[in-house]
This record gives C-alpha cells, sequence and structure tokens, in this order.
C-alpha cells in the first residue's frame, strides 16, 4: 500500500505565475478531493471527483482555479496568474466508491507565493 | 453552513489521559472523524463515529458522541510524547466533503 502521493511537495512561485500540482490516489480508490489548508486551520474542502466525473466544488474554487482527472486515476490541480493569497497547503485525499466513508490524505504540497 | 469548534491547545503529562472536545451545529452530519496531523505532514485518519452511535473503542482511543449536545469527544489512553500533534474533528455525510474543525494543538510533556 504506498498510499496517496502528491507531486511537488514544496513549490514556491512568482504572484501571477501558474502552478499544477498532481495527487496520485490509492489504488483502488474511485473518489479523489482536494482540500485547501491556511496556517492555523483545518483543511476547507476544494472540490471532489467520482472517476473522471467532476461532482462537487467549493465556491473557495475560484475561476482562476481548475482540477482534472482524466482517466479516473491521478488528478492534477492548476492554479492560473497565483496571488499572495493562494499560499496553502494543498492537500489531497481519496477513498474507496460503495461504502468508503474513510478518506485518506496525502502528504500535501506547500505552496509559497512571492 | 456547518460550524465545527475546537479548543486550540491541551496539555498534558505522559501517562495521563487526554481529551479533546469538539462540538459542531448540524446535525445532519452522519460521520464524524478524528485526524492526525504532525509538523508539516498529511492528515492521518485516527477513527470515526456513526452518527447512531455512542461509543467507539479502538485500542488507546475512546470516542464519544453526545448527539443532543452536539459534542463529540477523543480520549487518549496512556498519552505517550508521540502523540504530540494537531488534531482535528471532521464531519461529512459520508463520502463528499468533510468539514473540519480548526484543530487542537496536543503538547505531552516528559
Amino acid at each position: 500500500d504506498t498510499g496517496v502521493s502528491q507531486d511537488p511537495r514544496h513549490k514556491i512561485t512568482k504572484r501571477g505565475q501558474n502552478v499544477t500540482f498532481r495527487c496520485d490516489p490509492i489504488s483502488e480508490h474511485n473518489r479523489l478531493y482536494w482540500y485547501r489548508q491556511t496556517l492555523g486551520q483545518g483543511p476547507e474542502f476544494l472540490t471532489y471527483f467520482q472517476n473522471e466525473a467532476q461532482l462537487e466544488k467549493s465556491r473557495l474554487l475560484s475561476d482562476r482555479f481548475s482540477a482534472e482527472r482524466p482517466k479516473g486515476s491521478f488528478s492534477t490541480l492548476e492554479i492560473q496568474r497565483t496571488e499572495q493569497g493562494d499560499s496553502a497547503m494543498y492537500l489531497c485525499a481519496s477513498s474507496l466508491g460503495g461504502q468508503g466513508y474513510e478518506q485518506y490524505f496525502g502528504p500535501g504540497t506547500r505552496l509559497t507565493v512571492t | 453552513g456547518e460550524d465545527v469548534e475546537q479548543s486550540l491547545f491541551l496539555s498534558v503529562r505522559e501517562g495521563d489521559s487526554s481529551v479533546i472536545n469538539c462540538t459542531y451545529t448540524d446535525s445532519s452530519s452522519t460521520y464524524l472523524y478524528w485526524y492526525k496531523q504532525e509538523p508539516g505532514a498529511g492528515l492521518q485518519l485516527l477513527t470515526y463515529i456513526f452518527s447512531n452511535m455512542d461509543m467507539k473503542q479502538d485500542q488507546r482511543l475512546t470516542v464519544l458522541l453526545n448527539k443532543k449536545d452536539k459534542h463529540l469527544s477523543l480520549r487518549i489512553a496512556d498519552t505517550q510524547t508521540g502523540d504530540s500533534a494537531i488534531y482535528f474533528c471532521a464531519l461529512g455525510p459520508g463520502r463528499r466533503a468533510l468539514t473540519f474543525g480548526s484543530g487542537t494543538r496536543l503538547q505531552v510533556q516528559p
């Protein structure tokens, strides 16, 4: 069991640049979630997929954010024209379909926008 | 929307029991979870309880749910220094988005 993996672990970018993060879920999990966590806070939900379908998006997911899961396996989260307020830890989680109530989290990608 | 409240900090001595509390407003949450986060790391799922249960025990962990008062607690027996971390309570309908509290930092003193 390799767990949920995320790449990169850290990203430093300048304001206005685009960034893309990748998440690889646990292999048999068909649900994949993205959360954002800022310092001193709990994670906040951004979006989730069942297989390749994006089923729910938070109002936190502005037009500058887009997530994909083209083949129902790994997912990418892209942020365009980054702002300093985007600096946060971006967490990915996955769960089984059906009776899968347990979300397992990856180590996160820490984004710093300078 | 849902509101999940946790106290910010708890300090205990090694070997004592720790009790971390969580209160919430949305009574329709079906599943209530406890996660642990160590510095710079992701979240580790510790345990969860269905809303139709009052208690769940898993080795050193005991979860208590008081639905009337909308209060969830996590008791850690024989707390060890390795238990030092931030503990988050989270609520959800099961297979969708989770709503997290802001976390309780547990400090275990030797």
